[in-house]
């Protein structure tokens, strides 16, 4: 069974700082890679996810997310923040091959002071 | 993109009532319906998979007798929680599955048990 873990829980950066969350995966084959993100009082939404080819995925609102198959991670990543990225991001992964369940991490709450 | 409604949003309901969450998906058809429960600080725990006209798939541990799930459509799944108990108390949350691997999740519905 894969599992998934989030090394910071909670991040706090200033307007206009660049923002790395982490996010390794464990499972020995091949996977399929998301991360949700809830805004408060709102419901998840995907921000972005990886199936195959290119390793640098780009989403919605700047972000973007890099597979590094050699260190199991999938880490999140955009160049500058806006005090509306204020939210919790969530990790996900499954197998690939059909569809597997998808497991996901404890989430990082980040709070982007103005 | 797609869109995943649930009610109620919230309800509060007396110990050994059951509780009645719908979970629709608005714009698209899905023959997958998850059910998630999140608890307080952590991240979302699968109770089960709903799958179109079939019974549901539960995921160890969790009672098929006291979470009733019913997917009688491509748009509508049900859980309902029998016999209410406070420790059933939770945020739950449903999801369907658009495409082969993408899921979009609906609002939450929050259950208070007294």
């Amino acid at each position: 069974a894969q599992s998934v873990s989030q090394h910071n829980h909670h991040v706090i950066l200033s307007e206009a700082a660049s923002l790395e969350l982490g996010c390794n995966y464990s499972y020995g084959g091949t996977v399929n890679l998301f991360w949700y993100v809830q805004y408060p009082g709102q419901h998840l939404q995907l921000l972005l996810k990886y199936f195959s080819g290119d390793p640098l995925v780009k989403g919605i609102k700047g972000f973007e997310a890099e597979f590094i198959k050699s260190k199991f991670s999938f880490n999140l990543r955009k160049p500058s923040v806006q005090w509306s990225d204020t939210a919790e991001y969530f990790c996900a992964v499954n197998a690939a091959g059909g569809y597997q369940k998808v497991t996901f991490g404890i989430g990082t709450k980040l709070q982007v002071i103005p | 993109g797609a869109v995943v409604s649930q009610h109620p949003s919230r309800v509060i309901c007396k110990s050994g009532t059951s509780v009645k969450i719908e979970c629709r998906s608005l714009d698209f058809q899905a023959t997958t319906m998850f059910w998630y429960r999140q608890f307080p600080k952590q991240s979302l725990m699968l109770m089960a998979t709903s799958n179109e006209g079939s019974k549901a798939t539960y995921e160890q541990g969790v009672e098929k007798d006291k979470f009733l799930i019913n997917h009688a459509s491509l748009t509508l799944s049900t859980l309902t929680v029998t016999s209410a108990h406070p420790e059933d108390s939770s945020f739950y949350i449903c999801s369907a599955r658009e495409d082969k691997q993408t899921q979009y999740f609906g609002p939450g519905t929050r259950l208070l048990v007294l």
